[in-house]
């Protein structure tokens, strides 16, 4: 039962366009979300984050915006970098259980020249 | 400042042998997490520790599977009677307290060939 989904396994998009990564949810009890990138042979590493009385959140380049009704997420990133090319996951958790993460099966983002 | 480390950073063993994976969280950080990784999913929470007591072992696939936190810092993930089915990348992050909405700090992970 995949509670977080990332149905684009992959994306390419030209250096200085936007890249859309989107993310799908079934469990109404997540109301904390987070983007964790990934390079090769290394640890996923915190982008941003968004909570769910919250609609956007933006961080330079990169905004989450957080569709609660349609339990939809996305992150975009611009303009997009040749060094923004991994892997990106979309994550949730839920106060009750505050411990863990659940996390999407990812997006692979290649920023072509 | 030195970020989550885990070691080895590769393991190849054969089915049926015990491993021991290793973690070692930022100083300071009283939360720690097990997650592994197998091919084409994404990361499956195993196991969280605050301090030394493990609070949520509810992703602990079966049985073979146990960790330890000593000292409230270094964590052994053991696996005994390795399977195929175990080989992946396993993850180990930690969170300054464990409190909702907390960032978790990933280590580099190690990947498991159980061949």
């Amino acid at each position: 039962d995949q509670q977080v989904k990332q149905n684009s396994p992959s994306l390419s998009v030209q250096e200085g366009r936007i890249s859309i990564l989107n993310c799908d949810y079934t469990n109404s009890m997540f109301d904390y979300f987070l983007w964790y990138k990934k390079y090769p042979a290394e640890g996923p590493t915190f982008l941003i984050s968004i909570s769910s009385i919250k609609d956007k959140n933006e961080d330079g380049r990169f905004t989450v915006f957080l569709n609660k009704s349609a339990k939809h997420l996305s992150l975009h990133i611009v303009p997009s970098q040749p060094g923004d090319s991994a892997v990106y996951f979309c994550a949730a958790s839920d106060a009750g259980t505050a411990s863990k993460l659940t996390f999407g099966t990812g997006t692979r983002l290649q920023v072509t020249l | 400042g030195a970020g989550v480390s885990q070691s080895p950073s590769n393991k190849v063993t054969e089915k049926g042998k015990d491993v021991e994976l290793r973690c070692d969280p930022i100083s300071g950080h009283t939360a720690l997490y097990w997650y592994r990784q197998s091919l084409g999913q994404g990361l499956e929470f195993l196991i969280y520790f605050q301090g030394n007591s493990a609070p949520d072992k509810s992703g602990l696939p079966s049985d073979r599977f146990s960790a330890e936190r000593t000292g409230g810092s270094v964590s052994t993930l053991t696996i005994q009677r390795t399977q195929q089915e175990d080989s992946a990348v396993y993850l180990c992050a930690s969170s300054l307290e464990g409190r909702h909405q907390e960032t978790q700090y990933f280590g580099p992970g190690t990947r498991l060939l159980v061949l």
